[in-house]
């Protein structure tokens, strides 16, 4: 089955500075890549997705870069804020296949204002 | 209007109780999912319920159990509760195919086990 390993588990920035926190994927057959945010006593959100036919794609201050060749994956923060401050977590989706996603484990992101 | 839903948002019960938590979505979603997230923030998914067909995960006890009366529904039942089930649960559905599956959570129900 798919495994889904997460980096770093907690990362603490101040504000205005970038963040980055990276995921690695071990099923080449996995081609769907959502990232969650989690603030604190709320449930789970999308905040960006990309797809193995794309290799970056940007939302404002985030984006998610793609490198199907090593199977990883990363989420990028830019001028960071205090509301950015959550438990991101990434996953891998096998699209046409059991659909069910693997979690990381997630990363607590700590924006120090 | 509420996409996911959950009940009760806080559940406080003794060791070797029955409870049972109801979820509804209101999203035409075909699939829905049952995860715990322990004091850890791990979200380790529990079972998956597809048009009929149930997707259980082998390390959850066979106290768990989930019950599905239609697809807009997905309840959890937890026989003989012990002090480890004490975490918090959301419910989560998708579209499989829409969107790469998109997961939209419920509010979480927080269990406590005295």
């Amino acid at each position: 089955g798919e495994n889904v390993e997460q980096h770093p588990s907690t990362l603490s920035v101040q504000e205005g500075d970038s963040a980055v926190i990276k995921c690695t994927y071990s099923d080449s057959a996995s081609n769907y890549f959502p990232w969650y945010k989690q603030e604190l006593g709320k449930r789970p959100q999308l905040i960006i997705d990309i797809r193995s036919n794309v290799g970056e794609k940007k939302d404002q201050r985030i984006a998610v870069t793609l490198n199907k060749t090593a199977k990883h994956f990363s989420l990028h923060i830019t001028e960071t804020q205090p509301e950015d401050s959550a438990v991101y977590f990434c996953a891998a989706i096998t699209s046409g296949g059991s659909y069910i996603p693997t979690f990381g484990r997630g990363t607590s992101l700590i924006v120090h204002p | 209007d509420t996409a996911v839903s959950q009940t009760p948002k806080y559940l406080v019960t003794q060791m070797g109780n029955d409870k049972s938590i109801k979820c509804e979505q209101n999203l035409g979603h075909d699939t829905m999912y049952w995860y715990k997230q322990d004091s850890k923030k791990f979200l380790k998914i529990m079972f998956s319920y597809n048009n009929k067909e149930l997707i259980i995960n082998e390390t959850v006890p066979n106290r768990f159990s989930p019950k599905s009366p239609d697809k807009a529904h997905l309840n959890l039942h937890i026989n003989s509760l012990e002090l480890g089930d004490s975490a918090v649960y959301f419910c989560a559905s998708s579209q499989a195919g829409l969107a790469g599956n998109t997961q939209y959570f419920g509010p979480g129900t927080r269990l406590t086990v005295l």
